[in-house]
């Protein structure tokens, strides 16, 4: 069974801060996806990554795709207190057509 | 544009009741998939279709869940008899044109927070 393990689990930083969440298996996959999720809602789709070695940026938030395709991170410079939210990776398998998602960070921003 | 529709939004039951969930995918969307969310296993894919045809359901627990896509304009789920550890939120994503042809974004609804006593 695909795993895909989050880390931290939970984070609670100071408004300005940055943070990295990991996200990581022993599988490879061909694309991998990054969503946040706010309490009451569905996840919202932040970015796609299919290259290995593959780095995106939105704004503030940097996604890097590992060299394997088997490990990605996300990194928020000067955290806000809009970036609060839970953060899901999501990878795919080539020929499978869907997408296994992670256990998840929880990220508090404070004011 | 309306985005993926979900109904109903809470739904609280007893144990041994059916449940049904309903989703609308947005419209032009051709595949449709319905997750379930909980602090303990996450967010978990149970069935998608394609061309409202189930393409894989490997992921639906046990026989008491049941899912169909008459049309293109609609989809359900169905727990029958529900029991409390069906108690979770339960999400329809949808996505275009055609899922396996590249990468694909899911827009996902707001989900249908279950309940069973």
């Amino acid at each position: 069974t695909q795993l895909l393990e989050q880390s931290p689990q939970f984070l609670s930083i100071q408004e300005g801060e940055n943070l990295t969440v990991y996200c990581n298996s022993s599988s490879v996959f061909s694309s991998l996806q990054w969503y946040r999720q706010e309490p009451g809602e569905g996840p919202v789709l932040l970015v796609t990554v299919v290259t290995g070695g593959e780095v995106k940026k939105l704004k503030r938030l940097t996604f890097q795709f590992g060299d394997a395709r088997k490990d990605s991170s996300l990194h928020i410079t000067a955290a806000q207190p809009g970036d609060t939210g839970l953060y899901l990776c999501a990878g795919e398998t080539s020929g499978t057509y869907k997408y296994i998602f992670g256990t998840g960070t929880r990220l508090k921003v404070l004011a | 544009d309306a985005g993926v529709i979900q109904s109903p939004r809470h739904e609280v039951t007893e144990m041994g009741q059916e449940v049904t969930l309903r989703c609308k995918p947005i419209s032009g969307h051709n595949s449709l998939f319905w997750y379930r969310q909980t602090m303990m296993r996450g967010l978990e894919l149970l069935i998608y279709f394609n061309n409202n045809v189930p393409i894989d359901d490997s992921g639906m627990p046990e026989d008491r869940f049941s899912a169909k896509m008459p049309n293109a304009s609609f989809s359900t789920l169905k727990i029958q008899p529900s029991e409390p550890r069906d108690s979770a939120v339960y999400f329809c994503a949808s996505s275009s044109p055609f899922w396996g042809q590249g990468v694909e974004t899911q827009y996902f609804g707001p989900g249908t927070r279950l309940l069973v006593l």
